[in-house]
């Protein structure tokens, strides 16, 4: 089972940040949170990663509480290529595999 | 761009059929894994591998059969092709340990008739 969890659906205006967020209480110390998304039917796309500091690339920035307990991917300006289901995901320690969710429906809107 | 490519990406079948799906990745990754995702589910995971000849199952169960012989190719058989087979199916590689992100495929969409 997903050790995340998501709203089902967001919706963001266009060129404004979209902040999504994510629960993990049960996360473990050496466990890091994915982001992801998938566009359509594509196959997923990596965004970031972190393990407890705050990361930014150039895609996005991850907001990991101090207590780990939760996160938030940030899209800065959003646009309407960003409408996608994004995905939080907290690789477990046994197989060390991605376990997927349902994700969040981010619509960004015109 | 991520170096994974699955072949075909569409593929129409006919009940009984053994099919194959191919996955190959030329980033030197050990663990590799594939997942299957219906029409607006989320993905499950079906089959994993640490590497050449290692082969595990995954969350979900699935007929299919994978094998490991080289580190760059995980194809995904499936020896008598059911239209409950239907679905989209994921190949994904990643290096190995907890600070590795994985690359998808594009996927390979399979509807069985």
């Amino acid at each position: 089972d997903a050790k995340t969890t998501q709203p089902p659906s967001m919706d963001c205006a266009e060129g404004r940040a979209a902040n999504l967020p994510c629960n993990h209480s049960t996360i473990s110390g050496n466990e890091y949170v994915y982001w992801y998304r998938q566009i359509h039917s594509q196959g997923p796309q990596y965004i970031i990663h972190g393990l407890k500091n705050n990361e930014t690339n150039e895609m996005a920035s991850l907001i990991i509480t101090e207590d780990r307990k939760s996160s938030t991917l940030i899209l800065p300006h959003a646009t309407l290529r960003d409408t996608a289901v994004y995905y939080c995901i907290v690789r477990d320690n046994y197989g060390q595999n991605f376990v997927f969710g349902p994700g969040t429906r981010l619509s960004v809107l015109p | 761009e991520a170096d994974i490519y699955q072949t075909p990406r569409y593929l129409v079948i006919g009940t009984g059929k053994k099919i194959t799906l191919e996955c190959s990745q030329t980033m030197g990754h050990d663990k590799m894994y594939w997942y299957q995702q219906d029409p607006g589910m989320e993905l499950h995971l079906i089959h994993y591998s640490y590497g050449v000849n290692s082969t595990e199952k995954g969350d979900l169960s699935s007929e299919s059969t994978v094998s490991r012989i080289r580190t760059e190719h995980f194809p995904l058989t499936l020896e008598s092709a059911r239209p409950s087979h239907t679905s989209q199916y994921l190949c994904a590689s990643s290096h190995p340990g907890m600070n590795t992100e994985a690359f998808f495929g594009q996927g390979t969409r399979l509807t069985v008739v």
